[in-house]
């Protein structure tokens, strides 16, 4: 299995800024994804990259991916209250036992 | 599809105790994951099943914690003689594997937060 980490621990912006979030990882992979958890409460999967892209979006979420240098990014942009949320990247491999491994995870705070 | 849900989504119970949760995943998922989740950490694995089968369980899976899926769609997963160690959010998540698949997306629950005393 591998292991996402995610820095940096914890981000404190006002709304309306962009947040950046890093994630890096030890070992090949065959694919990453992002995923959101409010306090208190499951996860909730925002994207997912493959090994053979390097850019992603979704409404106001790009992602990154960079494979040699073993690392993946998250961009919200025009952040909201709302975005408030503890953020996860998730690593998994090829094969039938797939096991995302999470990291510690980004703690985004957006002020209004 | 109501997701995935989890019964109780709280649970106190006096060390030594045994306690039991329920996850009852998406319909027509065949996989379903067993997570445990500390404070500022992430979800750490602790088992999984496609269908009715475990197919994998990690070391942190002490022999005090057993999980089935019996048909293959709602999963247990008991403690034994819990320890205050065991308090935890534990959460499951469920996917749609076809094959060799190495894209799947797991849907999880609320979890149960699991408090020992």
């Amino acid at each position: 299995s591998q292991q996402g980490e995610e820095d940096p621990q914890a981000l404190s912006i006002q709304e309306g800024e962009n947040a950046t979030m890093n994630c890096s990882y030890k070992t090949s992979i065959n694919n990453l994804q992002w995923y959101r958890q409010n306090s208190g409460r499951g996860l909730v999967h925002l994207i997912l990259i493959r090994s053979n892209e390097r850019e992603k979006h979704s409404g106001r979420l790009r992602v990154t991916l960079d494979t040699s240098k073993k690392s993946s990014s998250l961009l919200i942009t025009a952040s909201r209250a709302a975005d408030t949320a503890s953020y996860f990247c998730a690593t998994g491999t090829a094969g039938g036992s797939y096991i995302p491994t999470f990291g510690r995870g980004t703690s985004l705070i957006v002020h209004p | 599809d109501t997701g995935v849900s989890q019964n109780p989504r709280h649970k106190i119970t006096k060390r030594g105790q045994n306690v039991t949760f329920r996850c009852d995943p998406i319909s027509e998922h065949n996989r379903l994951y067993w997570y445990r989740q500390t404070l500022g950490q992430g979800p750490e694995f602790l088992t999984y099943f496609q269908n009715e089968a475990q197919l994998e369980k990690s070391r942190l899976l002490s022999d005090r914690f057993s999980a089935e899926r019996p048909k293959g769609s709602f999963s247990t997963l008991e403690i034994q003689r819990t320890e205050q160690g065991d308090s935890a959010m534990y959460l499951c998540a469920s996917s749609l594997a076809s094959g060799v698949s190495t894209q799947e997306t797991q849907y999880f629950g609320p979890g149960t937060r699991l408090l020992v005393l």
